[in-house]
């Protein structure tokens, strides 16, 4: 079993829908989760952290559901400008140090 | 304020060859982390540099190596390359800190086709 696991899509959808991804994780003593945007040939860049409270960063909420160990993305009011690669992220390890576990990403295409 | 860099942006290399890598981390921050992205897939962790020391390793062979340098800049060399190793390698920084919540910057990476 992967350590994070997304659906790689591709979600096409036009332009004002909203659009939510799933991401699960393996390892429970995970602490810390992100979703990190890729646009194609680039590097990933931070989109949000993930808290436990769930956290909303204008168009964009995650949720996190440590129990179900459940990452969640939701888009609203979608862009053109949204379509990329979403990664979902996790840091599995309980020590501070900080190594990320990506997921394969799932692809967003918004069109007009 | 420069972001974090990485050279070469392209790299060419037959079945064999040795590879080196450089990157120079983000202002302010200490720690380098290094990944491996094939077509199609999430990058993979391959170690972290941290005080010119490798505290981290994922699931790579020893033909993997690397160095932090005392300006934190840091060098992922390969050796015995293989066909396999042709991915997008992608360099990270962070700044001082042990929450683990430290957001990592990515440096835009260096395509390696190996033929």
């Amino acid at each position: 079993r992967k350590e994070v696991e997304q659906d790689p899509g591709p979600f096409n959808v036009p332009e004002g829908a909203t659009v939510a991804f799933n991401c699960t994780y393996s390892n429970s003593a995970s602490q810390s989760f992100f979703w990190y945007r890729q646009d194609c040939r680039k590097e990933p860049k931070l989109l949000m952290s993930v808290y436990s409270s769930g956290n909303e960063d204008g168009r964009f909420t995650a949720q996190l559901n440590r129990a179900s160990q459940y990452i969640s993305l939701l888009i609203r009011d979608s862009k053109l400008s949204d379509s990329a690669t979403y990664l979902c992220v996790v840091n599995p390890m309980n020590t501070g140090f900080q190594k990320l576990v990506f997921g394969t990403g799932t692809r967003l295409l918004v069109s007009p | 304020d420069a972001g974090v860099t990485q050279s070469p942006t392209h790299l060419i290399k037959t079945r064999g060859q040795q590879v080196t890598l450089r990157c120079s981390p983000k202002s302010g921050h200490d720690t380098v982390s290094w990944y491996q992205q094939a077509l199609g897939q999430g990058p993979q962790f391959i170690f972290q540099y941290y005080e010119e020391e490798e505290r981290q390793r994922g699931n790579f062979p020893d033909r993997f190596s690397g160095h932090q340098f005392p300006n934190y800049s840091s060098e992922l060399n390969v050796n015995a390359l293989l066909l396999g190793d042709s991915a997008l390698y992608l360099c990270a920084s962070s700044a001082p800190g042990t929450s683990g919540r430290e957001t990592q910057y990515f440096g835009p990476g260096t395509r390696l086709l190996v033929l």
